[in-house]
């Protein structure tokens, strides 16, 4: 039972487009989504959140999208560049009760291209 | 200040064997969790730890796996008897509280191979 869901676990851009990773959940209960980045061989590192009272939070070229009706969230990365290339994991918590137990998609290997 | 650190990185483990992962928080972090991350899967929650006290294992398997952050010294992911279905990433995370505005940091993981 897969709560949160990244449907695609590749995506190639190049040099100086636009990136969008989306990501899906069935959880009613999560309010709380996070993206993190990740690198071969490393753990994974914080890039971004948002909170359910929000649709947009924006951080340099990282902006993230809530669309709570339709249970969807995307990370737009504008412009893309090669040191960009890396997974990325999209998380999502509830404020109640656990709320320091993260849930994860899959992943989605993004590269950029010079 | 140094990050996440999780040792070993690798381990190698023959079946039956015992396997034990180490992981220390960041400097001034009390609040540890750890996830497991099977191949093509995402990270899963396994258990949260505070010193000396388990908070939450609703992600533990319920034999042979076991987990401490002792007063003194790392937290302790323990995993008696490892079979081939262990083989994965375990992931240590830890931060300051657990207000969710509290960002977890993780470390690099630990890559167990199950032989």
């Amino acid at each position: 039972d897969q709560q949160v869901k990244q449907n695609s676990p590749s995506l190639s851009v190049q040099e100086g487009r636009i990136s969008i990773l989306n990501c899906d959940y069935t959880n009613s209960m999560f309010d709380y989504f996070l993206w993190y980045k990740k690198y071969p061989a490393e753990g994974p590192t914080f890039l971004i959140s948002i909170s359910s009272i929000k649709d947009k939070n924006e951080d340099g070229r990282f902006t993230v999208f809530l669309n709570k009706s339709a249970k969807h969230l995307s990370l737009h990365i504008v412009p893309s560049q090669p040191g960009d290339s890396a997974v990325y994991f999209c998380a999502a918590a509830s404020r109640g009760g656990s709320n320091y137990k993260l849930t994860f998609g899959k992943g989605t290997l993004l590269t950029v291209n010079p | 200040n140094a990050g996440v650190m999780q040792n070993p990185r690798h381990l190698v483990r023959r079946r039956g064997q015992e396997a034990r992962l180490r992981c220390s928080p960041m400097k001034g972090h009390s609040h540890v969790y750890w996830y497991r991350q099977l191949p093509e899967e995402g990270l899963k929650f396994m258990v949260y730890l505070q010193k000396e006290n388990i908070i939450d294992e609703s992600g533990m398997p319920k034999e042979r796996f076991s987990a401490e952050f002792p007063k003194e010294g790392p937290s302790i992911l323990r995993i008696q008897q490892v079979v081939r279905g262990d083989s994965a990433a375990y992931f240590c995370a830890s931060s300051p509280g657990t207000r969710i505005s509290n960002e977890q940091f993780f470390g690099p993981g630990t890559r167990l191979t199950v032989l």
